[in-house]
């Protein structure tokens, strides 16, 4: 059984703050790792898809890095905002090339207090 | 462009009642994805549907069945509600190809007393 896991589970911190938080999963048959920010009452929201080891994406104050090797990534956010304060999940796909369900982990609350 | 359209917003049902909530996908995408989520937990993939044939399925019971429609939007159907159906439940749509995200709904929060 896949086992997608994040850390921490929630994390408060003051606006201005850059924090960072982990998404581990297993590193044999890796082919792709999504990320979601899910901000209250509103749809989780596509924020990158990984696939290649070593690969950073970037947009805006947000960056993510991937480590298909040991089976991690990371996300971080630079000088957080009140705005940044959602639930990131990741996940990964499996099944039908890689377009079929996603495995998320259990996510990660951040909260950012002016 | 609509994007990812779900209805009702909130539900509230008795047990043993039975349950039919709606996803409109995004245009442009034919794959559909539902996914239950409790609460301190990530979405759990219910099922996918594509050209209106159920692709895929995660571990949840035959209660829960769906439907695609020729539109490709589709119905997530639950009998014999339980308590611990109360969730949200979130639909997903996607072009169903590789690293393509999927396109979530706001979802559907159902509450059974």
């Amino acid at each position: 059984i896949l086992n997608v896991e994040q850390s921490p589970q929630s994390l408060h911190v003051q606006e201005g703050d850059s924090t960072n938080f982990t998404c581990s999963f297993p590193s044999s048959n890796f082919y792709a790792l999504h990320w979601y920010r899910w901000e209250t009452a509103k749809s989780p929201e596509a924020l990158f898809v990984m696939t290649l080891n070593g690969d950073e994406k970037k947009k805006g104050r947000i960056s993510a890095t991937l480590n298909t090797k040991e089976g991690y990534s990371y996300l971080y956010i630079k000088g957080s905002q009140p705005e940044d304060s959602a639930t990131y999940l990741c996940a990964l796909p499996t099944g039908w090339n890689q377009g079929g369900k996603l495995i998320f982990g259990q996510g990660t609350e951040l909260s950012v207090k002016p | 462009d609509a994007g990812v359209t779900q209805s009702p917003t909130h539900l509230i049902k008795t047990r043993g009642q039975q349950v039919t909530l709606r996803c409109s996908p995004k245009s442009g995408h034919d794959t559909v994805s539902w996914y239950q989520q409790a609460l301190g937990q990530g979405p759990q993939f219910i099922f996918q549907y594509y050209e209106e044939e159920e692709r895929q399925r995660g571990n949840f019971p035959d209660r829960f069945s769906g439907h695609q429609f020729p539109n490709y939007s589709s119905e997530l159907n639950v009998n014999a509600l339980l308590l611990g159906d109360s969730a949200l439940y979130l639909c997903a749509s996607s072009t169903g190809q590789e690293n393509q995200p999927q396109h979530f709904g706001d979802g559907t929060r159902l509450s059974i007393l």
